[in-house]
């Protein structure tokens, strides 16, 4: 069975900085691409940031870009996402998720449970 | 940046009734659509991709049409266990998510 579970979320103030990760089991972690989706409370859901399998490539939205940085470990089978200059808006349930094997595009297939970031002084 | 509208916001339904939202994209993106449902509290489950094929293991009241940058999702005979919010994502460009369309009791 393929689990995701994410941690590291925590209450920042505005400016500080915090890394989340996304522990993967039950399937090969360096063959699948793998992304940070965020819903701020109340809201929709928005694609934060993707990384390739092998980590060659990285991929952000504009509204993090410059500021948060994907990266993963594949012989941790770990997925991590440093968040730095931090504002109110990024505050957020994070997820993790993956795709199905070998699909391309590719829509998000399997998810964690989240993990929640509040920025705030 | 492809920009995905879903209408409407709310939709108010009793067990058993036809639901359908729509879903616009700003410009194409040929049938690349995935549909979710999610419940407070929970993770997104998709429900369908390539616009019109159905995930394993979701029920067939559930279905979806369109390709270019019109698509719908269609739940027929709408369940208890249905009220949830519902998010269309183009995975063309990117990904994009609709703004989610709440399903509630009537």
């Amino acid at each position: 069975e393929i689990q995701l579970l994410e941690s590291g979320g925590g209450l920042v103030q505005p400016g500080g900085s915090l890394r989340l990760s996304c522990a993967g089991s039950g399937f090969t972690f360096r063959s699948y691409p793998m992304s940070w989706v965020r819903q701020a409370p109340g809201k929709g859901l928005e694609w934060v940031a993707g990384i390739s399998g092998s980590a060659g490539s990285t991929y952000y939205a504009d509204s993090v870009k410059g500021r948060f940085t994907v990266s993963r470990d594949n012989s941790e089978n770990t997925l991590y996402l440093l968040m730095n200059s931090l504002r109110a808006e990024d505050t957020a349930l994070y997820y993790c998720a993956i795709p199905p094997y070998n699909k391309s595009p590719y829509y998000f297939q399997q998810w964690g449970q989240g993990t929640l970031l509040t920025v705030s002084s | 940046d492809i920009q995905m509208t879903q209408s409407p916001s709310i939709v108010s339904a009793s067990v058993g009734d036809r639901v359908t939202i729509t879903c616009r994209a700003s410009q194409t993106i040929n049938s690349w659509l995935a549909w979710y449902q999610q419940k407070p509290g929970k993770a997104p489950k998709v429900l369908i991709y390539d616009a019109s094929k159905l995930e394993s293991g979701v029920p067939s009241r559930f279905s979806g049409g369109g390709s270019g940058t019109e698509f719908t999702l269609t739940i027929s005979n709408l369940q208890p266990d249905d009220f949830a919010t519902y998010s269309c994502q183009q995975y063309y460009i990117y990904w994009t998510f609709g703004q989610g369309t709440k399903v509630e009791i009537k």
